[in-house]
């Protein structure tokens, strides 16, 4: 009955190569995000979608792209992987109905380039 | 531009001890604030929000938070600390829904909250 689900919890991949995360939410909710958690805990929102629509996109690398197949789902993948990639991310989703009542997050996934 | 300050990177505090987190944003229009707490190894879970009701929020756990627009500050308090209150606090704040621009949380630095026995 996971709210918000992350696969996979880790990852450890050599430079260069590609990888995907996904997330999905069972929550029914419109607008799905993607944050990066770095070493030093600061969290930076890389990504949004409502309803498959792309809405924020923050100044992130174009190795990044996200890719949302319909609202329940947003994925993640990362090209030509850097050493700099290594972090935790964090999938959120939010409820247009509810502006303000936050996100709800998934329990991350931490990623770790070698 | 929305911004946050977490003041303090780190707080000890002894169990029983009032605990006081702060928070200082920026918002270009009324703010919507949120207090979010992470637990080792987990996602960040939604201790209290304010949202132009209240401006003291209590929130889960035993925490609340008071919004004074005159100090553009959210600070976040606790009268008693418990060892399971050890954890990494983040003060968030959003300018609302835009559709264009998506409803975006910018977050500050985080504080982590450690409970002497």
């Amino acid at each position: 009955d996971t709210a918000v689900s992350q696969t996979p919890k880790y990852l450890v991949t050599q430079m260069g190569n590609d990888k995907s995360i996904k997330c999905e939410q069972n929550l029914g909710h419109d607008t799905m995000y993607w944050y990066k958690q770095d070493s030093k805990k600061f969290l930076k929102i890389m990504f949004s979608y409502n309803n498959k629509e792309l809405i924020i996109n923050e100044t992130v690398p174009n190795r990044f792209s996200p890719k949302s197949p319909d609202k329940a789902h947003l994925n993640l993948h990362i090209n030509s992987l850097e050493l700099g990639d290594s972090a935790v991310y964090f999938c959120a989703s939010s409820d247009d109905r509810e502006p303000m009542g936050g996100y709800t997050f998934g329990s991350g996934t931490r990623l770790t380039v070698v | 531009a929305q911004s946050v300050t977490q003041l303090g990177s780190h707080v000890s505090v002894s169990e029983g001890a009032l605990v006081l987190l702060r928070c200082n944003y920026s918002s270009s229009v009324p703010p919507y604030l949120f207090w979010y707490v992470q637990y080792p190894n987990q996602g960040l879970q939604l201790l209290l929000k304010y949202t132009s009701a209240a401006t003291l929020v209590k929130g889960i756990n035993g925490f609340e938070a008071e919004f004074k627009k005159s100090e553009t500050s959210f600070h976040l308090t606790k009268p008693s600390a418990h060892m399971s209150d050890a954890a990494e606090y983040f003060c968030a704040v959003s300018e609302g829904l835009i559709k264009a621009a998506g409803n975006k949380l910018t977050f500050g630095g985080g504080t982590r909250v450690l409970v002497k026995p």
